[in-house]
């Protein structure tokens, strides 16, 4: 079955540290990627998504993240964080079906 | 435009009790999308619904679970003689069209908690 692995369960960085989120997937066909983040109390928002064309693809807040297709991966990045980025994070993909497959997620952990 | 919203936010049922979450779309939207996540597990996809049609319901449970969008109304998903491992947040997601890539909005969920 698909799958979709986010190997960082909780991160902890200080303000200004770089971040860098795992994603991978195991499908090996077309497929689209997302990155949502779920801040405390909220509903998930789209951070990013990549459907084709250039692979690395910014996003709001400063994000940014890769499609590497050799390795189906699509890692988060950031080059520095806020506090305001303590959240959830979720990657997730879809084969081209009608339903979102999503992976455990990452709560990240901003220390000012 | 209001967002998508769920409701109760919390809600909290004896083991055997039946629990009710809606969902209200968002303005225009008619495809909604009901997830599951339980404790330390990413979100799981349920079902799919359209108005008054089911579109693809392979990831909800074959007993007791439910799930109906009206023409009029709010999706409702409906757990039966729920037991503790029905704990968990039930989220909604809605769209205008037919591919939940594109524009899908979430809600803010609602936690479930049997006891």
């Amino acid at each position: 079955a698909q799958s979709v692995s986010q190997h960082n369960h909780h991160v902890i960085l200080s303000e200004a540290a770089s971040l860098e989120l795992g994603c991978n997937y195991s499908y090996g066909g077309t497929v689209n990627l997302f990155w949502y983040v779920q801040y405390p109390g909220q509903h998930l928002q789209l951070l990013l998504k990549y459907f084709s064309g250039d692979p690395l693809v910014k996003g709001i807040k400063g994000f940014e993240a890769e499609f590497i297709k050799s390795k189906f991966s699509f890692n988060l990045r950031k080059p520095s964080v806020q506090w305001s980025d303590t959240a959830e994070y979720f990657c997730a993909v879809d084969h081209l079906t009608d339903k979102l497959i999503f992976g455990t997620g990452t709560r990240l952990q901003v220390f000012p | 435009n209001a967002g998508v919203m769920q409701n109760p936010r919390h809600l909290v049922r004896r083991r055997g009790q039946e629990a009710r979450l809606r969902c209200s779309p968002m303005k225009g939207h008619s495809h909604v999308y009901w997830y599951r996540q339980l404790p330390e597990e990413g979100l799981k996809f349920m079902v799919y619904l359209q108005k008054e049609n089911i579109i693809d319901e392979s990831g909800m449970p074959k007993e007791r679970f439910s799930a109906e969008f009206p023409k009029e109304g709010p999706s409702i998903l409906r757990i039966q003689q729920v037991v503790r491992g029905d704990s968990a947040a039930y989220f909604c997601a809605s769209s205008p069209g037919d591919r939940i890539n594109t524009e899908a909005f979430f809600g803010q969920g609602t936690r479930l908690t049997v006891v």
